[in-house]
């Protein structure tokens, strides 16, 4: 059974700029939720998606946005990037929302803003 | 809003010992999960072990256990036997389990070393 899959795994973008992330999840999954990990802040939640419908979001301003397909496929979009933005960004996956709780993660995308 | 603090930033264990990572959490709701995650160096995030906080048995997934203290709302993970592929970093994590969402809460992290 294959994994979360992000794409794509390294990308290099300068300030002012937009990026999409791709995430798959592992099939049968619905839920699809992000986080950003920085060295500074650590690991946090950007938002959540079920059945194409945005469940959660983190506090992270607008610039941040996301979508999810009817395929349970999952894009999340910043905007007029900032130096800051440089992260790791996590997809993880989970069949339900808010009942098991366990999530699967992808191996990330390496965001680098110049 | 919920919180987890995780105090050691880096930990050392000899290869075969057992090593004990420590883990706190601040949260007004009673039922929750709690989970320890790994994430070695190639960086995929592993769930090591999950425990609901309505259960009183702490759980255990072979060399891995934890010790759950719910009033003292305190979440510890032991490693039993401790491997090489156990060097990695461990992040302690809360979720509400009212079906509000799947939203982890992390703590800072800590560092696990295992020398040979």
């Amino acid at each position: 059974k294959a994994g979360v899959t992000q794409t794509p795994r390294y990308l290099i973008k300068t300030r002012g700029q937009q990026v999409t992330l791709s995430c798959s999840p592992i099939s049968g999954h619905r839920s699809v939720s992000w986080y950003q990990q920085t060295p500074g802040q650590g690991l946090q939640f950007l938002f959540e998606y079920f059945s194409e419908t945005q469940r959660n979001k983190g506090n992270f301003p607008g610039r941040f946005s996301g979508r999810q397909f009817s395929n349970s496929r999952s894009e999340m979009n910043v905007s007029t990037l900032e130096l800051g933005d440089s992260a790791l960004y996590l997809c993880a996956s989970s069949f339900s929302s808010g009942v098991t709780g366990e999530l699967f993660f992808g191996e990330g995308s390496r965001l680098t803003v110049l | 809003a919920q919180t987890v603090t995780q105090s050691q930033p880096e930990m050392s264990v000899q290869e075969a010992e057992t090593v004990t990572l420590s883990c706190t959490y601040d949260t007004s709701e009673s039922n929750y999960y709690l989970f320890w995650y790994k994430q070695p160096p190639s960086r995929q995030m592993i769930l090591v072990i999950r425990q609901e906080a309505y259960k009183q048995q702490n759980a255990t997934e072979n060399r891995f256990s934890v010790n759950f203290q719910k009033a003292a709302k305190s979440f510890s993970l032991k490693i039993s036997d401790s491997q090489l592929g156990d060097t990695a970093m461990y992040f302690c994590a809360f979720m509400l389990s009212n079906n509000a969402g799947n939203m982890l809460t992390f703590g800072g992290g800590t560092r696990l070393m295992v020398k040979p």
